[in-house]
């Protein structure tokens, strides 16, 4: 079946650091990717996503590239702020297998301090 | 263009009782979807529909637990005879359908605590 793997956190950095989560799937077909983020008490955000491999999804100084040789889709932002601190999920869909459910990875906790 | 609505925001519950969740789909979309996440946990998928008709159940548990989205009005799932570790929080989501317009698009959620 279908499952995604997460880095665990929580991850703590110092404002203006650099950020990368790592997030690897496994999938028949070709999945589509997603990066969700949820705050404290809130329901999930799509943050990015890429349909196809060597797709890069980028938003907000966030940025995502679709590797499917290494099946992978780290998130990345060259300088993080305290407003980002939240709490990331890495998903994917199957659409072309018909299953458009997603599935989540555990979810990884970023804690900025300023 | 409202956004996934659902409500109620917070619902309690003793155990016994039924609790309903309710969902409206964002403007224009006619799939549903709901996702169950329990404490420090990523989200589950229990049940895909859209009007009138469910697609896949095979993450809803065998008892209990039912879900609709009528003709009109808005998505529900109901969970029956609520037990302690029914406790979660529930989402919906919502997307167009399309083979090419798959995004979910996530509502704040239910935050069901079960006494």
């Amino acid at each position: 079946g279908n499952s995604v793997t997460q880095m665990e956190g929580p991850v703590t950095l110092s404002e203006e650091a650099f950020l990368t989560i790592n997030c690897t799937y496994t999938a028949t077909g070709y999945p589509s990717l997603f990066w969700y983020v949820q705050y404290p008490g809130e329901g999930l955000q799509l943050l990015l996503k890429a349909t196809k491999a060597d797709d890069k999804g980028s938003n907000k100084g966030f940025e995502a590239t679709y590797r499917k040789e290494t099946t992978s889709f780290h998130l990345e932002k060259g300088s993080v702020q305290v407003s980002d601190s939240a709490v990331y999920f890495c998903a994917l869909s199957a659409m072309d297998t018909g299953r458009r459910a997603l599935t989540f990875g555990s979810g990884t906790r970023l804690q900025v301090q300023p | 263009n409202a956004g996934v609505m659902q409500n109620p925001r917070h619902l309690v519950r003793r155990r016994g009782q039924e609790a309903r969740l309710r969902c409206s789909p964002m403007k224009g979309h006619s799939h549903v979807y709901w996702y169950r996440q329990l404490p420090e946990e990523g989200l589950k998928f229990m049940v895909y529909l859209q009007k009138e008709n469910i697609i896949d159940e095979s993450g809803m548990p065998k008892e209990r637990f039912s879900a609709e989205f009528p003709k009109e009005g808005p998505s529900i799932l109901r969970i029956q005879q609520v037990v302690r570790g029914d406790s979660a929080a529930y989402f919906c989501a919502s997307s167009l359908g399309t083979a090419t317009q798959e995004t979910q698009y996530f509502g704040p959620g239910t935050r069901l605590l079960v006494l």
